[in-house]
């Protein structure tokens, strides 16, 4: 049974770094392609990033390309990313998601109940 | 951003039959799969409909998607209580090299 855990959230200051966590169960972690969406308090989702399964290709948001870094570790199924220079509307609730092709062609199939990050 | 657009709010009552627009570009709905999404406040998002018009198993099949060019739409049939929640549509956008969602519509059963 597939299950993504988010972690690594909380309130952090402008101009700040942050790195989240999503652990991945249930399925060959380093055979699909992985993203992160995210949802500002009230709001709609919004992609941010995808890596495929080997880490060879990401893809960034214009909103957040050159702050944020897509990664992930194979060896401990996880996902990353790492948020630099933060603001405050990067607040949000962050999900990893897994794409059921090795990229990105095929959407969203499990998503993880996501961690909020809150900057202020 | 939001690049596609649906509408904010749809209802029905028990039983109706509730459909959904989902509207793009030719960067984006024009030339990839369309993807729906069901929220319920506080959870997670979970996969409807996928490449357009596929049902993930254990999706009722009250639940279609359709796409004609850049326009897409979810159906529900038989609308029942539980379906009461929030729906985005998604699709790879070539020309942002990224995935872009749908404004998000709200479905009421009165």
């Amino acid at each position: 049974q597939v299950h993504l855990v988010e972690s690594g959230g909380g309130v952090v200051q402008p101009g700040r770094s942050l790195r989240l966590s999503c652990a991945a169960y249930g399925f060959t972690f380093r055979s699909y392609g992985m993203h992160w969406v995210r949802q500002a308090p009230g709001k709609g989702l919004e992609w941010m990033a995808v890596i495929s399964y080997d880490g060879s290709n990401t893809y960034y948001a214009g909103s957040v390309k050159g702050r944020f870094t897509i990664s992930r570790d194979n060896s401990k199924d996880t996902l990353y990313l790492l948020m630099n220079s933060l603001r405050a509307e990067d607040t949000a609730v962050y999900h990893c998601a897994k794409d059921p092709s090795g990229y990105y062609y095929e959407g969203f199939d499990y998503w993880g109940q996501g961690t909020l990050v809150t900057v202020s | 951003q939001s690049v596609l657009t649906q509408p904010p709010s749809a209802s029905g009552t028990p039983g109706q039959r509730v459909t959904i627009s989902c509207s793009g570009s030719s960067s984006n709905i024009g030339s990839n799969y369309l993807y729906w999404y069901q929220q319920f406040p506080g959870t997670a998002p979970k996969l409807l409909i996928y490449r357009n018009n596929q049902r993930p198993s254990g999706v009722p099949d009250r639940f279609s998607g359709s796409k004609s060019g850049t326009s897409a739409s979810l159906a529900i049939s038989g609308l029942r209580s539980e379906d009461e929640a929030d729906y985005y549509c998604a699709a790879w956008d070539d020309s942002l090299s990224g995935y872009v969602f749908g404004t998000g519509t709200k479905v009421t059963v009165l």
